[in-house]
């Protein structure tokens, strides 16, 4: 096991066009994290899943953002009508989901840059 | 609302010299604290929680509820130190409050 993996690494898009990212939990974690992080902040909440349920969202997370997790698994987080203050790096992590147990453990990031 | 503050966005200290990151929390409840570390270039990674009252490293941080902080601590810092450093919170431990609130960090070098 590699860790929480996400793909791609970087994504150059003009503004109004649509992305996709993904992100691979480490096997078995229950739970899943979505985050992002701009240039001098700590990593922001946006939204986290419980197996396939979609359980909390921040109010970061516009009508523009959609995160999905269908099976369980690995989870895609999409934005549409990109915006250039969407840039930023967009962490995910995951978790065991096991009773009290919270750490978290994250991925390399997806950097998105909007032109 | 939760809130984690770090005071200092930069701290530079000479290697053998102690060091102190701070690090204060709003939250109404007793949450879960965490210290968690980026070195360049590579993910963002846990260095210690204050449930487990372990010491990694050569840091430690312990909760003091009455002043709502959880500081960093290193009686000798070394080089390899050098590092980014977020403090973090989530809900009581056992509890249903999941996410993780983080500091604005703070960037420590530790100088030859």
């Amino acid at each position: 096991d590699t860790g929480v993996s996400q793909d791609p690494r970087h994504k150059i898009t003009k503004r109004g066009q649509n992305v996709t990212f993904r992100c691979d939990p480490i096997s078995e974690h229950n739970r899943l994290y979505w985050y992002r992080q701009t240039l001098g902040q700590g990593p922001e909440f946006l939204t986290y899943f419980q197996n396939e349920a979609q359980l909390e969202k921040s109010r970061l997370l516009s009508d523009r953002f959609s995160a999905e997790r269908p099976k369980g698994s690995f989870s895609t987080l999409e934005i549409q009508r990109t915006e250039q203050g969407d840039s930023a790096m967009y962490l995910c992590a995951s978790s065991s989901g096991s009773f009290g147990e919270n750490i978290q453990y994250f991925g390399a990031g997806t950097r998105l840059s909007v032109l | 609302a939760q809130r984690v503050t770090q005071p200092e966005k930069l701290l530079s200290v000479f290697k053998g010299a102690p060091v102190e990151l701070k690090c204060n929390y709003s939250y109404s409840g007793s949450p879960e604290l965490f210290w968690y570390v980026q070195y360049s270039r590579q993910r963002l990674q846990l260095l210690l929680r204050h449930i487990s009252r372990e010491s990694i490293k050569g840091f430690t941080a312990d909760l003091n509820k009455g002043e709502t902080s959880f500081h960093l601590k290193k009686p000798f810092a070394q080089e390899e130190d050098s590092a980014m450093y977020y403090c973090a919170l989530s809900g009581e431990s056992g509890g249903s409050n999941y996410k993780l609130t983080f500091g604005k960090g703070t960037l420590l070098t530790v100088n030859p």
